[in-house]
């Protein structure tokens, strides 16, 4: 069965510092991956996805994430957080159409 | 464009009782999947809607249904409530088209803003 662990529960970076937010996952074969970002009240908005070909992916608000088989990781990374940022992070994987397991979330602080 | 719409946005029931959410995909998209979300289990997968036909289902119990209309809006039942079905209910609404060349599954999954049922 497919999983996804996000070790961090609650991150604190300093505004303009950069962030790397940590996802592994467990799947049979080669995987989808995802992260998304909730804001409280909100929906879940995608950032960025991996299904295959470079293992560097870009996403969107400056966002981008690195594949490692070998590591069974999907990081998330910025170079410089924005105040804006705070939020909760989602690493999810999908095996099936349709079917995403969702990691337990990283909650994003930034301070000034 | 709309986004996903999802009606009620929030929802005070009692133990025992029965409660139906909505939710309206964006226009052409035809997949509609159900998440709940809760502080202690996160979020987990209910259930996945494509042409009025339910193609997976995530571990809940019956109490649980779903069902899709022909113009992909999607409905949740949750019969019985208990305490613990108090959560944030997201929709997610997908593109998936058919044609003779295959199907093709968008591989990016649209949320809607949630619905939070709260049982008392």
């Amino acid at each position: 069965a497919q999983s996804v662990t996000q070790p961090d529960i609650h991150i604190t970076v300093s505004e303009g510092a950069s962030l790397e937010l940590r996802c592994n996952y467990s799947y049979g074969a080669t995987p989808y991956l995802f992260w998304y970002v909730q804001s409280p009240g909100q929906g879940l908005q995608l950032l960025l996805k991996y299904f295959s070909g470079d293992t560097l992916v870009q996403g969107i608000k400056g966002f981008e994430a690195e594949f490692k088989r070998s590591q069974s990781s999907f990081n998330l990374r910025k170079p410089s957080v924005h105040w804006s940022d705070a939020a909760e992070y989602f690493c999810a994987v999908a095996g099936g159409y349709q079917k995403v397991t969702f990691g337990t979330g990283t909650k994003l602080q930034v301070i000034p | 464009k709309a986004g996903v719409t999802q009606t009620p946005r929030y929802l005070i029931k009692t133990r025992g009782q029965q409660v139906t959410l909505s939710c309206s995909p964006i226009s052409g998209h035809r997949s509609v999947s159900w998440y709940q979300q809760t502080p202690g289990q996160g979020l987990q997968f209910l259930f996945e809607y494509f042409s009025e036909t339910q193609r997976n289902k995530g571990n809940f119990p019956g109490r649980f249904s779903g069902r899709q209309f022909s113009n992909s809006r999607s409905e949740m039942n949750v019969s019985t409530l208990e305490l613990g079905d108090s959560a944030l209910y997201l929709c997610a609404s997908s593109l998936v088209i058919l044609s003779s060349g295959g199907p093709f599954e968008s591989d990016e999954q649209f949320f809607g803003p949630g619905t939070r049922l709260t049982v008392l």
